[in-house]
Parts: structure tokens; sequence; C-alpha cells
């Protein structure tokens, strides 16, 4: 089957840094997503890695391993406003065929 | 720029009833998609239209669910009659021809007791 696993919860401290793990098997791979969402509100594209290495926008970042099946997200002098669910999910087939198999989200509390 | 629009943003219905989820996806965006997530559960595919064209329609649970796309514009999505299971968030989402970034909204959170 196909089955992305994040970590359910973690905690941080403002201005530390956190890494969130996702690790993916699926059938084929087309890309993997990174979305912020705060409670109510919609998902919020973070990154989008496809190729392996590490991608890096601003204090967040995001790294894959295809041959691992592994990304992680890594968040820098973390907010409080950082405080959210942080959702991995991937595009399992190339073409047309776009749709996202997705993790159930970790829930990040950053603590003052 | 608005973005991806939903309507409306919560629902409750009873088991049996009709209710049309609306979708208005980022002007120009060729794809839109349609997700729910129920409970405790992770965010599942239902659809995928190119302008207004079913790409990939696998993930529809059922006949009850109905998406329509006219004119490749704005989506609706039926649920004929609804049942208790039908409950969740549905979230639409829309994208360029890439489909790199996908844009979505805030979601229709529908309830059906």
């Amino acid at each position: 089957g196909q089955n992305i696993d994040q970590p359910t919860e973690m905690t941080a401290t403002e201005g530390a840094i956190v890494q969130i793990n996702c690790t993916y098997q699926t059938s084929g791979f087309n890309g993997l997503f990174w979305y912020q969402q705060h409670a109510g509100e919609a998902p919020t594209f973070l990154s989008y890695n496809v190729l392996d290495g590490l991608e890096e926008k601003g204090r967040f970042s995001s790294f894959l391993s295809r041959s691992k099946g592994y990304s992680y997200l890594l968040l820098k002098e973390l907010q409080m406003k950082d405080s959210a669910s942080y959702l991995c999910a991937v595009r399992s087939n190339a073409g047309n065929n776009r749709k996202l198999i997705w993790g159930l989200g970790t829930s990040l509390a950053v603590n003052p | 720029e608005a973005g991806v629009t939903q309507f409306p943003s919560h629902s409750v219905i009873e088991k049996g009833q009709t209710v049309t989820l609306r979708c208005d996806p980022i002007s120009g965006h060729d794809n839109l998609y349609w997700y729910r997530r129920v409970m405790g559960k992770e965010i599942k595919f239902l659809l995928h239209f190119v302008k207004e064209s079913k790409q990939d329609e696998s993930g529809m649970p059922n006949n009850r669910f109905l998406a329509e796309r006219t004119g490749g514009t704005y989506s609706t999505l039926k649920v004929q009659p609804a049942e208790l299971e039908d409950s969740g968030v549905y979230f639409c989402a829309s994208s360029t021809g890439t489909g790199n970034t996908i844009y979505f909204g805030e979601g229709s959170w529908l309830t059906v007791v």
C-alpha cells in the first residue's frame, strides 16, 4: 500500500530550530510537498521537492532523499506563530495524474 | 489576487438531505482538485479537473457524490443523499499547468446528523 508517516506531535521553544521528519512508501514518486495549516484555515504551501537535496526558503528548508523515501522540514528561529500542523504529501505518479497522498500531519507547539 | 474560495464554510444537514459545495479556484488555474478530511484521518483525494474535464475521479467514494465544473471555472460537489460518514472537511485546491504549487481553500465543513 501507500503510506506517509510523520510524528503526531512535537514541541519546541521560541527561537530554536525544529526538524519534522516524513517517510513515505508509494508506488511511484513525482514530488513531495510540505504544507502548514493553522486550525480552521487553509493548508498553506511551504515547499516542493522533486530532486534530492535541500531547498532553502527563508526560515524554512526542506530536504529530500528519494533513495531513502525520506524528507524533513526544518524550521529555524521559531516564532510563536509557527505553532500549527505541518502536513507532508507525496504526488505518486507522473504525467496527468496529480493526486497527493497525505500524512496525518505533525502538530507543532512553540512555547515561549 | 483572490485565493481559492469555498462556500459554504459550514453546513449541518440531516441524513438523506442534499448538499452542494462550491469552489472558486484562483483565476487562470486550469487544475482544480477536491479533497476530503474525515476527523482523525488523513486528507484524501477525491477528484481532479483539468478545465472542465474530469482527469481523475478515482477517489470519489460512491455515486452519491457528483462533481461538475461547467465552463472550466468554478466547481460544485453535490452529495445526494448525504450519509453520516460523509461528515468531514471538503477542501478545494487549484494550480497552474505544472501543478508544483497547489493552493488550497479554507474548506467546507460538512456535518451530517
